[in-house]
């Protein structure tokens, strides 16, 4: 299985911009890039995912590097709720099996 | 539409007793996984089902951990004997084909005490 690397933590200010880093330097030409995100005491739930380009949805930003091994999640404008550890996971093509690495746990800041 | 089911959401017993988790996942999805979270760490897939097949189960501690998905619907966990180090939360989630861009729907998850 393909593996990410991501920061432990991160902290955010409310209301501003959030950039998740996950580096995916063995990333094979197929593997989708996967972002999930756990609120305390809830299942992971589903943010954002691409293969090559860029993708936006009401969520979040999904920025990916033209080589393929990094991705950035986006958070437009962060709020309380939007506190959770963050998951970058990979996936091959044909075949959806997840391996969640630790993540990373996003403080906001009123 | 209506979520991924778990039942029951929480669970204490004690070691060496059996205890077993219902999942009903969302209606048309052919693959149903089975994930274990240790507090602290994210979580681990044991099973993979493909309609009633199972396609990997490589992290089942088969001596102890059993699943099975009847009729391609709902499933069951099942740990017999328990071990304190099976203390955890275990996810269901669905996805509706199991290929690689699908989005994978999880439930609430049981948490387990064992004592």
């Amino acid at each position: 299985d393909a593996k990410t690397t991501q920061p432990n933590s991160m902290e955010s200010n409310e209301e501003e911009p959030v950039h998740l880093p996950c580096n995916h330097s063995t990333i094979s030409g197929t593997d989708y890039i996967h972002w999930y995100r756990q609120l305390p005491s809830q299942g992971p739930e589903y943010v954002i995912h691409g293969l090559t380009s860029n993708v936006n949805n009401r969520m979040a930003s999904l920025a990916i590097a033209e080589d393929r091994k990094s991705s950035t999640l986006i958070l437009h404008r962060a709020t309380l709720r939007d506190a959770a550890v963050y998951y970058c996971i990979l996936t091959s093509y044909n075949f959806n099996k997840f391996y969640f690495g630790s993540g990373t746990k996003l403080n906001v800041k009123p | 539409e209506a979520g991924v089911a778990q039942s029951p959401r929480y669970k204490i017993i004690e070691k060496r007793q059996s205890v077993a988790f219902w999942c009903n996942p969302i209606s048309g999805h052919a693959t149903l996984y089975w994930y274990q979270q240790i507090l602290g760490q994210g979580p681990k897939l044991l099973i993979q089902f493909q309609n009633n097949g199972v396609v990997d189960d490589s992290q089942l501690p088969k001596d102890r951990f059993s699943a099975e998905r009847l009729k391609g619907v709902d499933s069951t966990l099942k740990i017999q004997p328990a071990k304190l180090e099976d203390s955890a939360v275990y996810l269901c989630a669905s996805s509706r084909a199991g290929q690689g861009g699908d989005e994978q729907y999880f439930g609430p998850g049981t948490r387990l005490t064992v004592t």
